[in-house]
């Protein structure tokens, strides 16, 4: 199994730019996790899937942040506009029973 | 609020060493524990899960576990420099076998 899979690996976005990160979990899988990360409030949940639902988006900082999972297969936070203070890496992790497996991230800059 | 608290660290340790990292808890639901390496620049890595009172050990990480005290700990024997790296304990939200709770890790120097 190819693990996580994240992309890009890096993006560096001017403020007011929409931002699209991707995400294919392992296979399998039922519960995908956005979390994003930063040395001052280290790792936060975004917000997390279960079946490819929405059950708890209570991490998303505003409106600001979108994210969907039109299959099992595939999912995508969104960030529009984009503002310096969102710079931070973000995680998508997924899991079967308990326990996670992280993708690589992505190193979110915003200018 | 439901909180993990660990020592920010950093905890130093010789090479050859034991080292020590501990983590309390305040859900008293809980039911599943782990600890997750990080090296620098990369994403938490699952190295031990534990979900019973006592010690459960693999190769040289022993994660420790006690409920009553709401505590666990995970011990790395004979400390290698590759062990550098901050380290997470997470538990589950007592409510959900999904959502895990996040200590702010330690971070562990092993000094040659």
């Amino acid at each position: 199994d190819a693990g996580v899979i994240q992309s890009p690996r890096h993006e560096v976005t001017e403020m007011g730019q929409e931002v699209t990160l991707r995400c294919k979990p392992i296979s399998g899988h039922n519960s995908l996790f956005w979390y994003r990360q930063t040395m001052m409030r280290g790792l936060e949940l975004l917000i997390y899937f279960n079946n490819n639902v929405p059950i708890d988006d209570s991490g998303m900082p505003e409106d600001r942040f979108s994210a969907k999972m039109p299959n099992a297969s595939f999912s995508t936070l969104k960030i529009q506009p984009s503002e310096p203070r969102d710079s931070a890496v973000y995680f998508c992790a997924s899991s079967y029973w308990d326990g996670y497996t992280f993708g690589s991230g992505t190193r979110l800059t915003v200018v | 609020q439901k909180e993990v608290e660990q020592n920010s660290g950093p905890l130093s340790v010789p090479e050859g060493a034991i080292a020590s990292l501990n983590c309390t808890y305040s859900d008293r639901g809980s039911q599943s524990f782990f600890w997750y390496r990080q090296y620098s620049g990369k994403s938490p890595e699952l190295i031990m899960s534990i979900y019973s009172n006592g010690d459960k050990e693999d190769g040289r990480f022993t994660a420790q576990l006690n409920k009553a005290s709401q505590y666990v700990s995970l011990l790395i024997r004979d400390s290698q420099p590759s062990d550098s790296a901050t380290y997470l304990c997470a538990v589950n939200h007592g409510d959900s076998n999904y959502q895990l709770i996040w200590g702010a890790g330690t971070k562990l120097i092993i000094k040659p």
